[in-house]
């Protein structure tokens, strides 16, 4: 079964730092572009950050670039978000995504259960 | 940045309805349109991409069209089960980016 699982979420300080992570199976993982997606409480969908399957190409909304690191390891299937300088804008669950394609030109087919970011004072 | 604009963004309906979501890009984006359905709580799940195409597992009374810069997803017979959020999002350019999001809510 193809699967994504999230970890990392938590209650952090403005200005604090986190890093999140999806570990994935059921699936060859270093074929697939992978993103990470949130959704700030009661509302819609922000795409965050994008990353090929290499490694080699990374992608960021303008409202987390500078602040936000995506990266992967092919070796233990795992992908990473790291989160610093947060502000209380990035309240919101966190969702990893799965690419249907190398690149990042796709969709996304399959979606983890999301974490959960909290940042307040 | 592309945005894409839906509408509506809430409506009332009935099971059994007919239903028609648009989606209209800022700038042309060939076919490069997916959408996706969430409920509460649970994460999105992609139900159309290359506009038109029905994503493996999705009933056939989910349909998309369209191309270059308006779209549309329609539900031909509503049941229980899709009423829901319902997202068009573009994978053109990025960054990457989601309509405002259409609640169905029952009538």
């Amino acid at each position: 079964e193809v699967q994504l699982l999230e970890s990392g979420g938590g209650l952090v300080q403005p200005g604090g730092s986190l890093r999140l992570s999806c570990a994935a199976s059921g699936f060859t993982f270093s074929s697939n572009a992978m993103s990470w997606v949130r959704q700030a409480p009661g509302k819609g969908l922000e795409w965050v950050s994008g990353i090929r399957d290499s490694g080699g190409s990374t992608y960021y909304a303008d409202s987390v670039k500078g602040r936000f690191t995506i990266s992967r390891d092919n070796s233990k299937n795992t992908l990473d978000l790291q989160m610093n300088s947060l502000g209380v804008e990035d309240t919101a669950v966190y969702y990893c995504a799965k690419g249907t394609c190398s690149s990042g030109s796709c969709p996304w087919d399959v979606w983890g259960q999301g974490t959960t970011v909290t940042v307040s004072s | 940045a592309i945005r894409l604009t839906q509408s509506p963004s809430s409506f009332p309906a009935s099971t059994g309805d007919r239903l028609n979501i648009t989606c209209r890009a800022s700038q042309g984006i060939s076919s490069y349109l997916a959408w996706y359905q969430q409920k509460p709580g649970e994460a999105p799940k992609l139900l159309i991409y290359a506009a038109s195409t029905l994503q493996s597992g999705v009933p056939p009374r989910f349909s998309g069209s369209g191309s270059g810069t308006d779209f549309t997803l329609t539900i031909s017979c509503l049941q229980s089960d899709d009423f829901a959020t319902y997202y068009c999002q573009q994978y053109y350019s990025y960054p990457y980016t989601f309509g405002q999001g259409t609640k169905l809510e029952i009538k």
